[in-house]
């Protein structure tokens, strides 16, 4: 993989279901990850910074795992809120490119 | 902690005429970043600055395209003739250091080129 890519482009959820993206990254030369969550009308802010292999974060109902040696990071919702709703994107430092992002939308 | 400041947040503009935006970043903050951000797409790196120094601008277009950071906080980014293609907003965000610091990100400034 050369580029950020992140899966699937748009999801649309009950409230109440868990669900889970992906981000796929060039795994040579890796340094950080990041996690941005993007709410519309606001600035992107940060969920997640990881940086070692086998990592996992967590922040309330949202977690994150991270494996670089096959270049890609999990991000988990538990019981997805209308308030989660918003743009989540990963970013790559190493090659300072964000990925294209998942836009989660949750129905009451 | 007041957070990044950017203006305008709209600006207008009629394609071949210039523009400016501006970024004030938190205090103590380093590292500078301005992002284009076209709908649809993830926002792209257009530069980076560690204090008044130029990190990377690889994909800045710079016919057109120009940024400083002359003492190491606030910065400006400059499009002179702006093109219909550069109808985006323009994120401006810092950190305290490269790589593994989270990023801080400013309202953004959205640019439409008619």
């Amino acid at each position: 993989i050369l580029n950020v890519e992140q899966s699937p482009q748009s999801l649309h959820v009950q409230e109440g279901d868990s669900t889970n993206f992906t981000c796929s990254f060039p795994s040579s030369n890796f340094y950080a990850l990041h996690w941005y969550r993007w709410e519309t009308a606001k600035s992107p802010e940060a969920l997640f910074v990881m940086t070692l292999n086998g990592d996992e974060k967590k922040k309330g109902r949202i977690s994150a795992t991270l494996n670089t040696k096959e270049g890609y990071s999990y991000l988990y919702i538990k019981g997805s809120q209308p308030e989660d709703s918003a743009t989540y994107l990963c970013f790559n430092t190493d090659k300072l490119i964000f990925g294209t992002g998942t836009r989660l939308q949750v129905f009451p | 902690e007041a957070g990044v400041a950017q203006s305008p947040r709209y600006k207008i503009i009629e394609k071949r005429q210039s523009v400016a935006f501006w970024c004030n970043p938190i205090s103590g903050h380093a590292t500078l970043y301005w992002y284009q951000q076209i709908l649809g797409q993830g926002p792209k790196l257009l530069i980076q600055f560690q204090n008044n120094g130029v990190v990377d601008d690889s994909q800045l277009p710079k016919d057109r395209f120009s940024a400083e950071r002359l003492k190491g906080v606030d910065s400006t980014l400059k499009i002179q003739p702006a093109k219909l293609e550069d109808s985006a907003v323009y994120l401006c965000a810092s950190s305290l250091g490269i790589g593994s610091y989270e990023q801080y990100f400013g309202p953004g400034t959205r640019l439409t080129v008619t």
